[in-house]
Formats: structure tokens, C-alpha cells, sequence
């Protein structure tokens, strides 16, 4: 899956609580996307990376933020998990926007 | 900014047959046009992409056609087997600094034999 691991790659957690996903990458792609997939709502962008410590937000970025220290890692932080936050996350990377982003296996997330 | 739709959510065919799926996009700006397969339990790939400059793309079974006037691109897949059942995206993204895809909602494609 070109170089990228999501971790964890399920994790139930409590409404209020804090939690933390992570995508890191071997590829060095400059652009890293990180995506949320909801039945019949398809896949839609939370945040993204266009370089280190260079992030903007997407479509449906209320109640998430992240953080990109390295080029390497990508972290999407739920400040205080509700049960809408219980989706599947997806990371992508690309090394260009006009060239193809490369997924990977995705986090399934449970908010009880 | 940028809205992808998608139709059918759904499209049923029988194995030998081809599919299509349509897209359409709101954003002239958009020049690159990708298409992804995501398989159960797995995330989505890459399968074929056009960029603006060019109308059609082929890569064996698989075409993408693109109008840019009519801001439409569809996908045919062409001899379907069980194999191509999936659910399918479409995107569409500029070439602009710190931009991203936007995926339209997904075709669920079930080939039955």
C-alpha cells in the first residue's frame, strides 16, 4: 500500500474522550489528506498536508485537528470524541495534487 | 469550492456486460480527474486518472471519458467480471498549492455470473 501505515486499526473508545490516529509514510510525499467514510456519504476530506507545519481543512473538519511535525507522520486528533466521530478514517498521500493520492488500509473508530 | 457528483449509487449487470458510471463537477479550475476501486474491508486504489488536456484514456477493460464543457467524466468498464464487483469513485482536484480530492459519494458495482 505504497508505504503507509494508519495506526491503530480499530479502537473503541468513550464519548469525551481524546484520541489520536496516525498515518505515517516511507514514500516522502509532499501532500498528505486524511478522510472520513460514512455510508452513503462516501469519502470526505477532514484535513490536509501540503508540507511540514502546513495544514488546512477540508469539508468536514469540525471537532478534529492534526498536526505534521515530519514528513513522515500525520496525526488526526479528535479533541473530545462524540458518537457522529465513529467512522472509518482513511490516510492518503500524494506527491503531487494532480497525480493520483495513495490510501491506506484505514482506521475503524467506535465511539460508544 | 469543489462538489463531485456521482451517478448511480448503485448499478447492477450481468457478467460480459458494461458499465458505466458518471461524474460531474462544479469547479472549472478542475484539471485532474481520478478514478478509485475499494474493495471490502480495504482501503481505496488508484485505477485509472485523466487529466484536462486529454478526452479519453483507456487501460485494457477500463475508459475515462472527460467533457470538460459539459464538466462530466464517466468511467466504462468494458466484458465485466465477478472480480470488478466494488465500490467506485470518482475525484477531481486542481493543480493549485495546498489542494486536495474531492471524491464524489461512490457506485456500488455488484457483477453477477
Amino acid at each position: 500500500d505504497a508505504g503507509i501505515t494508519q495506526s491503530p486499526r480499530h479502537k473503541v473508545t468513550e464519548t469525551g474522550t481524546p484520541v489520536t490516529l496516525r498515518c505515517h509514510q516511507t514514500e516522502n510525499h509532499r501532500y498528505m489528506y486524511w478522510y472520513r467514510q460514512d455510508p452513503g456519504h462516501g469519502l470526505r476530506l477532514i484535513h490536509y498536508s501540503y508540507g511540514v507545519k502546513d495544514t488546512d481543512k477540508g469539508e468536514v473538519s469540525d471537532g478534529y485537528s492534526v498536526s505534521r511535525s515530519k514528513t513522515e507522520d500525520f496525526l488526526l486528533t479528535l479533541e473530545s470524541a462524540t458518537s457522529s466521530q465513529t467512522s472509518v478514517y482513511f490516510c492518503a498521500i500524494s506527491d503531487d495534487p494532480i497525480q493520483g493520492a495513495f490510501f491506506g488500509q484505514g482506521t475503524r473508530l467506535t465511539v460508544v | 469550492g469543489e462538489n463531485v457528483e456521482q451517478h448511480p449509487s448503485t448499478l447492477s449487470v450481468q457478467e460480459g456486460d458494461s458499465a458505466v458510471i458518471k461524474c460531474t463537477y462544479s469547479d472549472s479550475a478542475s484539471n485532474y480527474f481520478p478514478w478509485y476501486k475499494q474493495e471490502l474491508g480495504k482501503g481505496p486504489q488508484l485505477i485509472i486518472d485523466i487529466r484536462s488536456n486529454v478526452g479519453e484514456k483507456k487501460d485494457q477493460r477500463i475508459a475515462v471519458t472527460l467533457n470538460k464543457t459539459a464538466k462530466h467524466f464517466s468511467l466504462h468498464i468494458t466484458e465485466t467480471q465477478p472480480e470488478d464487483s466494488a465500490v467506485y469513485f470518482c475525484a477531481a482536484s486542481t493543480s493549485q498549492a495546498g489542494t486536495a480530492l474531492i471524491f464524489g459519494k461512490g457506485t456500488t458495482l455488484s457483477v453477477s455470473s
